[in-house]
């Protein structure tokens, strides 16, 4: 058990549609990631929060978006949703911000679009 | 870029060490070789990380080449429970982390 809670585990949903995706850190933790696994990308980085704020951004689309609370935990969003976003989503959180930290992966949201 | 290359795939025999190479040619100096596998579609899982020495915790042992161009990822005892993909990732452009394909690491009894 990482320490990083994710909901919900599954989302099955429709093109066009909108939905959040809910990320829990590890208590102490103050860095936020978001990761995209889609079976012909692999794991692609999408954004970092560290303490409330957007840290570093990868491919994310514009469709999506995130934030992080002040009680640490992020969502992210993802809205016009279509076919080729279904995926799973993982979060992941560490202490800092440095290189010299680990991030801990949360078990992921098997997102479906039909 | 990716920066790393890994086999696709390897076999180990239950109980035997398997040893995962990685080479990280353009590696810079200061940026850190991490190592993550992932079990079908979980999370990946932090095993190990390290910068220039050799490094050893509970579950594995990483080996860094002194020119720092390749490494080794050591499981001591493999058992079955560690047939996952792993993934060698060279940190960079400030924390973000590129996976890459990995190697499948197949451990039979």
């Amino acid at each position: 058990d990482s320490g990083v809670t994710q909901t919900p585990k599954h989302l099955i949903t429709a093109t066009g549609q909108r939905v959040t995706l809910r990320c829990s850190p590890r208590s102490g933790d103050l860095s936020v990631y978001w990761y995209q696994q889609s079976l012909d990308q692999g794991l692609q980085f999408l954004i970092q929060y560290y303490n409330g704020e957007e840290r570093a951004k990868g491919n994310i689309l514009e469709r999506f978006s995130a934030q992080q609370f002040p009680d640490l935990h992020s969502e992210l969003n993802l809205s016009s949703l279509e076919l080729g976003d279904s995926a799973l989503y993982f979060c992941a959180s560490s202490v800092g911000q440095g290189d010299n930290q680990p991030q801990h992966f949360g078990d992921g949201t098997r997102l479906s679009i039909l | 870029d990716a920066k790393t290359t890994q086999p696709p795939s390897m076999d180990c025999a239950e109980g035997r060490a398997a040893n995962l190479p990685c080479n990280h040619s353009t590696i810079s100096g200061n940026e850190y070789v991490y190592w993550y596998r992932q079990i079908h579609s979980q999370g990946p899982q932090y095993i190990i990380h390290g910068l220039k020495n050799n490094e050893t915790n509970e579950m594995a042992s990483l080996i860094i080449t002194e020119d720092r161009k390749s490494s080794t990822l050591i499981l001591p005892h493999a058992t079955l429970r560690d047939t996952a993909v792993y993934y060698c990732i060279v940190l960079y452009n400030f924390n973000k982390f590129y996976f890459g394909s990995g190697t499948k690491l197949n451990v039979k009894p």
